[in-house]
């Protein structure tokens, strides 16, 4: 079974460049994740889709971040006009259900992003 | 504010001797709970998780103890290994989102 694919997995950019993260999640997963981990810090949610519905983006800087979700399958994050503090890797995940019993989430292997 | 804390950033043990990982949490309506282990340059991987019913769960090499009265969970690695060396991050999911600990970097000695 493929595991969730992400892409770029580095990203060096300028600050006030855009940038965006593609996801495409495991095969019949319904609940697809937006992470950010910053250095030193554990996963935070961005965003978390149901199918092609937003559940959560209460933790979105929105005036910056935008994130979709096309057909219900895989995912694009991006960022414009990046800054500084958004140096950080970015996580996307999938589950079967929201909320499933062995509430097991699968990670991609993130992608980097640089802000100089 | 953090509702899963990991006070330790880091953790060394010998080779064959055990890991105890700690975690910490605030909600008391949170009911299950993962740890997640992520090497360098990867994503975090499922580990093992523990539902509220139970206060221990077994898997190989690997157990997770739940104290709900104390709020407080950790993760036994028993006996520890080389390729253990990673970060762990513990993680409460209440059934809507996952909240996840600031990590407990392990490296277990030769």
């Amino acid at each position: 079974e493929a595991g969730v694919a992400q892409s770029p997995r580095y990203k060096i950019i300028e600050k006030r460049q855009s940038v965006a993260f593609w996801c495409n999640p495991i095969s019949g997963h319904a609940t697809l994740y937006w992470y950010q981990q910053i250095l030193g810090q554990g996963p935070k949610l961005l965003i978390q889709f149901q199918n092609n519905g937003v559940v959560d983006d209460s933790q979105l800087p929105k005036d910056r971040f935008s994130a979709e979700r096309l057909k219900g399958v895989d995912s694009t994050l991006k960022i414009q006009p990046a800054k500084l503090e958004d140096s950080a890797v970015y996580l996307c995940a999938s589950s079967l259900v929201s909320g499933s019993p062995t509430g097991e989430l699968f990670f991609g292997e993130g992608s980097r992003l640089t802000v100089l | 504010d953090q509702q899963v804390k990991q006070n330790s950033p880091s953790l060394s043990v010998q080779e064959g001797r055990i890991s105890i990982l700690n975690c910490d949490y605030t909600n008391s309506m949170f009911d299950y709970f993962l740890w997640y282990k992520k090497y360098p340059a990867e994503g975090p991987t499922f580990l093992i998780s523990i539902s509220s019913i139970k206060d221990k769960n077994e898997d190989g090499r690997f157990t997770v103890f739940l104290n709900k009265s104390a709020k407080h969970l950790s993760l036994h690695i028993v006996p520890s290994q080389p390729g253990d060396s990673a970060v762990y991050f513990c993680a409460a999911n209440p059934g809507n989102q996952f909240y996840f600990g600031t990590g407990t970097s392990l490296t277990v000695i030769p």
